[in-house]
């Protein structure tokens, strides 16, 4: 069964970028789409954009699809998300969450990350 | 772009009470719906995909049913496990997205 293990909290000042990872075990990477999904302090989940491994292409929601850039390692089964140009407003907990093969959508996100604390601020 | 609404977006139940959290769609989306559980400070549960099939290893009081703009998640008799946070989400190949959340509480 896959598991997924993020990377430790950040702190970043505002204009910075952070990158965030999420390492993947127990199953092969290459049947998987990877997406990140955030949740901003006291509200509701957001989705960011997706990498598919095989064909490592990437679709973004409209609103990061200029700041954000989706990533994989297919040897060490890690897959990053970086997010530039980070303001107060980009303060939230950051989650990967895969999707299967072979849509890549229909049958949910069946395994999460334990999700990462991004903090912005001067 | 689908937008997803639910309701209520807060309800007070009981533990033994059968509870039922409504999503509609802004246009139809067929059977296109996953359903989530979070509990306080962790990450999200699949519950349910493609509206009604239950994910596996979730328990079998947890169902789900519709489709085109209307879907329904019913827990059948609440558990003390169950308050939490539901949401829906729409899935397709080019976009994901939640709905606002359900909170269940106590």
């Amino acid at each position: 069964q896959v598991q997924l293990v993020q990377s430790g909290a950040e702190v970043k000042k505002p204009g910075s970028s952070v990158k965030v990872s999420c390492r993947a075990s127990g199953d092969t990477l290459a049947n998987s789409a990877f997406n990140w999904v955030r949740q901003a302090p006291g509200q509701g989940l957001e989705w960011m954009g997706r990498l598919i491994v095989m064909s490592n292409s990437t679709i973004f929601a409209q609103r990061f699809q200029a700041r954000v850039t989706i990533t994989a390692d297919k040897a060490t089964s890690t897959a990053y998300m970086e997010l530039n140009s980070l303001t107060s407003e980009d303060t939230a907990v950051y989650y990967c969450a895969r999707t299967a093969y072979p849509t890549y959508y229909y049958y949910g996100m069946d395994v999460w990350g334990q999700g990462t604390t991004v903090t912005v601020s001067s | 772009d689908i937008q997803l609404t639910q309701s209520p977006s807060f309800l007070s139940a009981s533990v033994g009470d059968r509870v039922t959290i409504t999503c509609r769609a802004s246009q139809a989306i067929s059977r296109y719906l996953a359903w989530y559980q979070q509990r306080p400070g962790k990450a999200p549960k699949l519950l349910i995909y493609a509206a009604s099939t239950l994910q596996r290893g979730v328990s079998s009081r947890f169902s789900g049913s519709g489709s085109g703009t209307e879907f329904t998640l019913t827990i059948s008799s609440l558990q003390p496990e169950d308050f939490a946070t539901y949401y829906c989400q729409y899935v397709n190949i080019y976009e994901f997205t939640f709905g606002p959340g359900t909170r269940v509480d106590i």
